[in-house]
């Protein structure tokens, strides 16, 4: 079955801490992967979004997120918090066809607490 | 308009009655989808229009739940006879090749 597994259900650091998230999939075929953010009374954001080519993406605001496809994975990173990213965070996932058209499957979040 | 916008924006209605939750997608987004959020739960997929394509209608939990696009443009997201564990956030998205781009939402809460 499709799915995404994001193991961390929350994530506490203080400003300045470095930042992995962990978002492993499981996706029959080439996928596209995404991260979303979803700040504090928020809609969903893009952060970044992987479709081919140099599995190392960069995002907005300082995020970036690896492709391994051999662990299925796509995990967060973020070098230096700040209070501003606290939020919950999205991995999901889509069969690469689709491109940024057809279903996402989205995993149960993490959310991020940043202290200052 | 700018963003795919939604209404309303919360809903609170007695366990038993039909609500409706409607979608407004960007302009020229061929692609719709509705996602209910639930606490703990993540984004859960409902159903996805396609264009003039027959919808993908996999994700609906019931026969309690419906939707339909009028003109390839507006969704309506139907619940009948609401119960307590379909209080939920009902997001909807667009989508065209640049990307999909998230509502704000609609908070329904059934008591």
């Amino acid at each position: 079955a499709q799915s995404v597994s994001q193991h961390n259900h929350h994530v506490i650091l203080s400003e300045a801490a470095s930042l992995e998230l962990g978002c492993n999939y499981s996706y029959g075929g080439t996928v596209n992967l995404f991260w979303y953010v979803q700040y504090p009374g928020q809609h969903l954001q893009l952060l970044l979004k992987y479709f081919s080519g140099d599995p190392l993406v960069k995002g907005i605001k300082g995020f970036e997120a690896e492709f391994i496809k051999s662990k299925f994975s796509f995990n967060l990173r973020k070098p230096s918090v700040q209070w501003s990213d606290t939020a919950e965070y999205f991995c999901a996932v889509n069969g690469a066809n689709g491109g940024s058209q057809g279903n996402l499957i989205f995993g149960k979040g993490t959310k991020l607490s940043v202290k200052p | 308009g700018a963003g795919v916008s939604q209404s309303p924006s919360n809903k609170v209605t007695e366990k038993g009655k039909d609500v409706e939750l409607r979608c407004d997608p960007i302009s020229g987004h061929t692609a719709l989808y509705w996602y209910r959020q639930s606490l703990g739960q993540g984004l859960e997929f409902l159903i996805y229009f396609q264009g003039n394509s027959a919808p993908d209608k996999s994700g609906l939990p019931s026969d309690r739940f419906s939707a339909e696009r009028t003109g390839g443009s507006v969704s309506t997201l139907t619940i009948q006879r609401t119960q307590q564990e379909d209080s939920a956030v009902y997001l909807c998205a667009s989508s065209q090749l640049g990307g999909y781009t998230f509502g704000s939402g609609t908070r329904l809460t059934v008591v």
